[in-house]
């Protein structure tokens, strides 16, 4: 049972390079969620899923689009990264928020650097 | 929206002295999380609180929620450098269509001197 994966660990690209991130998930949840965090800044929403083919936009979605056709893939793409997408970006899944004992589950996080 | 300070954001103490760390919301908390991040790694659930004058405890670590459930606070008694990392509170938050997510504080970075 892996959990939360996130493909890859550590990136560096050139502006205007595109690349996808990958997060997979084990656990049959319904909600995934992408986050990026930056220093001093905490963790702010990108993208988030409700179910399979289903997407919305967070608190910073500008740059970024995200696909969820498959239940436990949550992809993130960036179409032509600018340095301001340094950041490191986390996944996460719940299963159902309305379960108020349960919690999100957090990928590993993926290391972006933009030169 | 909802935002949520923590203080400090930043602490050094030595290695087993007690610590608290502060998260105060701008807006009733229904539902608030405390996560640990280790540099480098992913987040990790600690507690979740709900009720006003809720207290949690796991090892050394309490949780508690005040009574206006606007404010939470996590101590740690004895502090040992495993101790060591990020710590995150995060609130319960509703998006669109009742969707909800999670409202973060910038994060409190935690050392432990030897």
């Amino acid at each position: 049972n892996a959990g939360v994966t996130q493909t890859p660990k550590f990136r560096v690209l050139k502006t205007g390079q595109s690349m996808t991130l990958l997060c997979a998930q084990d656990m049959n949840h319904e909600y995934m969620y992408w986050y990026r965090q930056d220093p001093g800044m905490g963790l702010r929403l990108i993208h988030y899923s409700v179910g399979e083919g289903t997407t919305a936009k967070g608190e910073v979605p500008d740059g970024y689009n995200v696909s969820r056709l498959k239940k436990q893939n949550f992809l993130l793409g960036l179409e032509s990264a600018a340095p301001s997408q340094t950041s490191v970006y986390f996944c996460a899944t719940w299963r159902a928020p309305t379960q108020y004992t349960d919690t999100q589950y957090f990928g590993p996080g993926t290391r972006l650097t933009v030169l | 929206s909802q935002e949520l300070e923590q203080s400090p954001q930043s602490l050094i103490v030595q290695e087993g002295k007690n610590l608290t760390i502060n998260c105060t919301s701008s807006k009733t908390l229904y539902g608030l999380y405390w996560y640990k991040q280790k540099y480098g790694e992913g987040l990790i659930f600690l507690m979740m609180l709900q009720k006003g004058g809720e207290e949690k405890s796991h090892e050394k670590i309490t949780a508690k929620l005040d009574e206006k459930k606007q404010q939470s606070s996590l101590h740690i008694t004895a502090s040992q450098p495993s101790h060591a990392g990020i710590y995150l509170c995060g609130a319960d938050s509703y998006l669109i269509q009742g969707a909800q997510k999670l409202v973060f504080g910038q994060g409190t970075r935690l050392t432990i001197n030897p």
